[in-house]
């Protein structure tokens, strides 16, 4: 069954932490992917990944960076948190190739930044 | 840009009722559209999809078609129930020349709540 895990469901930092963000998969999937959900704006691409080290920015990339060390792991970080950084973060996943378009999601995480 | 434009809600409906929601897209190639539904605490799972003009996606009583010349795709159940109450997510990505990494552009999302 394919499965795409997220760290924390959970979490509460003060402004000015280093925050990360942990994401596995375990479908040995090439592309990795992460969003913010916000009501009313739907789901945003910060950055996505389609190979180990590999990175490209997406739709909002300012204010995170992130980091994929191992196929399998994908983690995002917010190098200072802000307040308008609090959010619900969504990891997903997807094959390369022809059946690329389908993205697998993790339950999210909800991060609060006081 | 791509973008996905969806019904705003919320909606709400009774048990039985017959449900659309609204998507409409701008895409400069031929993309692939989906619909996507986030149960409540839980993240986002594929519904349905298509990848070419007139093809109809299908699921759990769920349908959608993929209409080119009104570049939309309407998802519609003829009988809802309360266990469909969720968010829903029309998306698209474009996998034309093999650069786009599956990216997907969401709409803003259309709560549903069905009431018994």
């Amino acid at each position: 069954d394919v499965k795409v895990t997220q760290s924390s469901r959970y979490l509460v930092k003060r402004t000015g932490e280093k925050v990360f963000l942990e994401c596995v998969q375990d479908m040995d999937h090439e592309n990795m992917f992460w969003y913010r959900q916000d009501p009313g704006l739907g789901l945003r691409l910060i950055y996505f990944s389609y190979d180990v080290k590999m990175k490209e920015k997406g739709d909002i990339p300012e204010g995170y960076s992130v980091s994929r060390e191992k196929k399998e792991r994908f983690s995002l970080i917010l190098e200072s948190a802000s307040t308008n950084q609090t959010s619900m973060y969504l990891c997903a996943s997807s094959l390369s190739g022809a059946f690329q378009e389908t993205q697998y999601f993790g339950p999210g995480t909800r991060l609060l930044v006081l | 840009g791509d973008s996905v434009t969806q019904m705003e809600g919320p909606v709400t409906l009774s048990e039985e009722a017959f449900l659309t929601i609204n998507c409409t897209y701008t895409a400069t190639g031929y993309p692939s559209l989906f619909w996507y539904v986030q149960y409540p605490g839980e993240g986002l799972q594929l519904l349905l999809k298509a990848t070419k003009a007139d093809d109809k996606g299908s699921n759990k009583g769920f349908e959608a078609t993929y209409r080119k010349e009104t570049t939309s795709f309407h998802l519609e159940k003829g009988s809802v129930q309360v266990s469909d109450s969720a968010v829903y997510f029309c998306a698209l990505t474009l996998v034309a020349g093999g650069t786009s990494y599956g990216k997907l552009t969401f709409g803003q999302g259309t709560i549903l709540t069905v009431h018994p």
